[in-house]
């Protein structure tokens, strides 16, 4: 069964320090990977999506994450933080287009002026 | 744009009530997704359905049902509410068989069950 694990569910950072998100996935067959945002009140945006091209993907808002077999890690990066990237950020797996996703339970970015 | 549009952003039920969440996509999608958001929990699956008329359960179907008639539309129903159905309801789709299994999402219902 696919399973995804976001460490951290509240991460702070300083604004214009890096943006650092933990996602660990667990998958039986090459998946699918995603990162979403949701902003207060509203649904979810996608960031980025690694679907076995790239291992290197980047994303909207100056976001990307790096594809890490090995690691089995799909860990989402921003050199620095603005005051607007503060939100909520999901990681989610699957291993086609016809399964549905599975998320992580989320990661809550706070950024400090 | 591609958009999917939730009927209704807050709502205030009581317990017992029947309760209807409505759906609706502009993007000619087969896939479409209940999930609920609870804090702490992340996103759970109540049901999906892969066409018209098609329906499957998800993780957490229990006290809910779903009806698919027409395929722009995905109404997620609660027969008998409950306190513990009070959540965010996030209606999702996406075209079947596509190669990255991305998700459209609405903005959300928000759910008090009193």
């Amino acid at each position: 069964a696919q399973s995804v694990t976001q460490l951290g569910s509240h991460v702070s950072v300083s604004e214009g320090a890096l943006v650092l998100l933990r996602c660990n996935y667990s998958s039986s067959v090459p998946p699918y990977l995603f990162w979403y945002v949701q902003y207060p009140n509203q649904g979810l945006q996608l960031l980025l999506k690694y679907t076995s091209a790239a291992t290197l993907v980047k994303g909207i808002n100056g976001f990307e994450a790096e594809f890490k077999k090995s690691e089995t890690s799909f860990h989402l990066t921003k050199p620095s933080a603005h005051m607007s990237d503060a939100a909520e950020y999901f990681c989610a797996v699957t291993y086609s287009g016809n399964t549905p996703l599975v998320f992580g339970k989320g990661t809550r970015l706070s950024v400090i002026a | 744009d591609v958009k999917v549009t939730q009927s209704s952003r807050y709502l205030v039920k009581r317990t017992g009530e029947k309760v209807f969440l409505e759906c609706v996509q502009d993007m000619d999608h087969e896939n479409m997704f209940w999930y609920r958001q609870d804090p702490g929990l992340g996103l759970r699956l109540i049901y999906f359905s892969y066409d018209v008329k098609m329906k499957e359960k998800g993780d957490i179907p229990e006290g809910y049902s779903v009806s698919r008639e027409k395929k722009e539309r995905f109404s997620l129903i609660l027969e008998s509410a409950s306190t513990n159905q009070t959540s965010m309801y996030l209606c999702a789709s996406r075209k079947s068989g596509g190669n990255t299994g991305e998700l459209f999402f609405g903005e959300g219902s928000r759910l008090t069950v009193l």
